[in-house]
């Protein structure tokens, strides 16, 4: 059974950047044809997608963050990371790392991490 | 890209269906049939509960079941029950390559 696990700082000062770990276990992150995705949930609002990568490198992501976002896949470590820079208080939410079950599209999640809460603070 | 539009709020009693509409455009829930909807409980990750607008992943009850006509999407719960209740969110892949969620909806189990 496939299990991500998100990891990283849980509080972070504004202007700087957000960097979070998704690590895969149960699989290989390196498995043809999936999209590994990250999406976040501010405190008390709703789902946010931030983007997917494909497990050839190739990223999509969302128009509102794309200058702010790199989703990056580390294969010797079977693990892929989410970079947010010149974060502010709005950034602050919980992070969600997550796969679909079919190969090929990043259109939904099956599996999904526990989810971290970044906070945006000095 | 705006949200997908949901209802704040819906509810309804033990053994009563209820649904739950999300509306978005022609260039996502309108143009492409990878509408999928998902349950959250408080202080926990989404479930998946439908994709592609109609179909249920392995292990979903099928008490849950998905349409859509136009725009508008729509997820029908039969025979409410307690556990049903949570928040449930839509989303839908875009013309623009993206993906986009709606604000939410919290169903109550009266």
């Amino acid at each position: 059974q496939l299990q991500l696990q998100e990891s990283g700082p849980g509080l972070v000062k504004p202007s700087e950047t957000l960097s979070l770990t998704c690590s895969v276990s149960g699989g290989s992150i390196s498995s043809s044809g999936y999209y590994w995705g990250w999406i976040r949930q501010p405190p008390g609002k709703g789902l946010e997608w931030i983007g997917s990568i494909h497990s050839s490198g190739s990223t999509y992501y969302n128009p509102s963050l794309k200058s702010r976002v790199t989703i990056s896949v580390d294969t010797s470590k079977n693990q892929f990371s989410l970079k947010l820079s010149s974060v502010t208080a709005a950034d602050t939410a919980v992070y969600y790392c997550a796969r679909p079950n079919s190969s090929g599209r990043f259109t939904h999640f099956d599996y999904w991490g526990q989810g971290t809460l970044v906070t945006v603070s000095s | 890209q705006s949200a997908l539009t949901q209802p704040a709020s819906v509810s309804g009693s033990p053994g009563q269906s209820i649904t739950i509409s999300c509306t978005g455009t022609s260039s996502d829930v309108g143009g492409y049939n990878y509408v999928s909807w998902y349950q959250q409980h408080p202080g926990k990750a989404p479930k998946h509960m439908i994709y592609d607008v109609s179909n249920r992943p392995s292990g979903v009850s099928n008490r849950f079941s998905g349409s859509k006509s136009g725009n508008t999407a729509s997820l029908t719960i039969s025979g409410l029950q307690a556990e049903d209740e949570a928040d449930y969110y839509c989303s839908s892949y875009t013309s623009s390559n993206t993906l986009i969620f709606g604000g939410g909806t919290k169903l109550t189990v009266l």
